[in-house]
């Protein structure tokens, strides 16, 4: 089992949805957690960083944590076009090393 | 501006012909890495720098070299590439490990 694992998608949705991107991992022990974003022949670009469990909010974008069943959550509200690219999670392991997700390409159509 | 730069965008070179990507930041960062990202298996790490002089390997090291001779300049060199090298490859910088960490624009690689 991965430490990181993400589904890799596509995911597809209308303009204006509400998107749902997920993480789980598998250590415990884990307490930062990060979202980046990765449009096409880019690198990836930090969207949020989260501590805590509970909700972090920047604009459409809430992160959500649940260290009690080791799962993260990406929320993007009012989806638009420009949302379209990667999504990737990565978080710093026992060792200060980012253990990533391989990434969820998210597709919205206008 | 704050930026990670790496040279070249795109390369296309032969088997056993050595070759050097550069990488240079300008946010005076102390943590340097470089990955390679290929389908399905997402962002690998290949080596990492904690500092000057300080490196050491990743996940995936086999096939490479790096060097940290200045803060902010961290070239990947692969001595004598092979097909299974051809990849996309990143270069990113942070204050120190754990933390988010900036990303160049990539270097796409084709070893024939």
């Amino acid at each position: 089992q991965k430490e990181v694992e993400q589904d890799p998608g596509p995911l597809s949705v209308p303009e204006g949805a509400i998107v749902s991107l997920n993480c789980t991992y598998s250590n415990s022990a884990f307490q930062y957690f990060m979202w980046y974003r990765q449009y096409s022949r880019k690198g990836p670009e930090l969207l949020m960083y989260t501590y805590s469990s509970g909700n972090k909010e920047d604009g459409r974008f809430t992160a959500q944590v649940d260290k009690s069943s080791k799962y993260i959550s990406l929320f993007i509200r009012d989806s638009q076009p420009s949302d379209s690219a990667t999504y990737l999670c990565a978080i710093p392991d026992s060792n200060y090393q980012l253990i990533w997700g391989a990434g969820t390409k998210l597709i919205i159509k206008p | 501006e704050a930026q990670v730069t790496q040279n070249p965008r795109y390369l296309i070179t032969v088997t056993g012909k050595k070759l050097t990507v550069t990488c240079s930041q300008n946010m005076n960062h102390e943590y340097m890495s470089w990955y390679r990202q290929d389908p399905g298996l997402g962002l690998r790490q290949i080596y990492y720098s904690m500092n000057v002089e300080v490196t050491d390997k990743g996940d995936v090291p086999e096939g490479y070299k790096v060097s940290r001779k200045e803060k902010r300049n961290f070239p990947l060199i692969l001595e004598s590439p092979s097909p299974n090298q051809t990849s996309l490859y990143f270069c990113a910088s942070s204050w120190s490990e754990g933390q988010p960490q900036h990303f160049g624009d990539g270097t796409r690689l084709s070893i024939l």
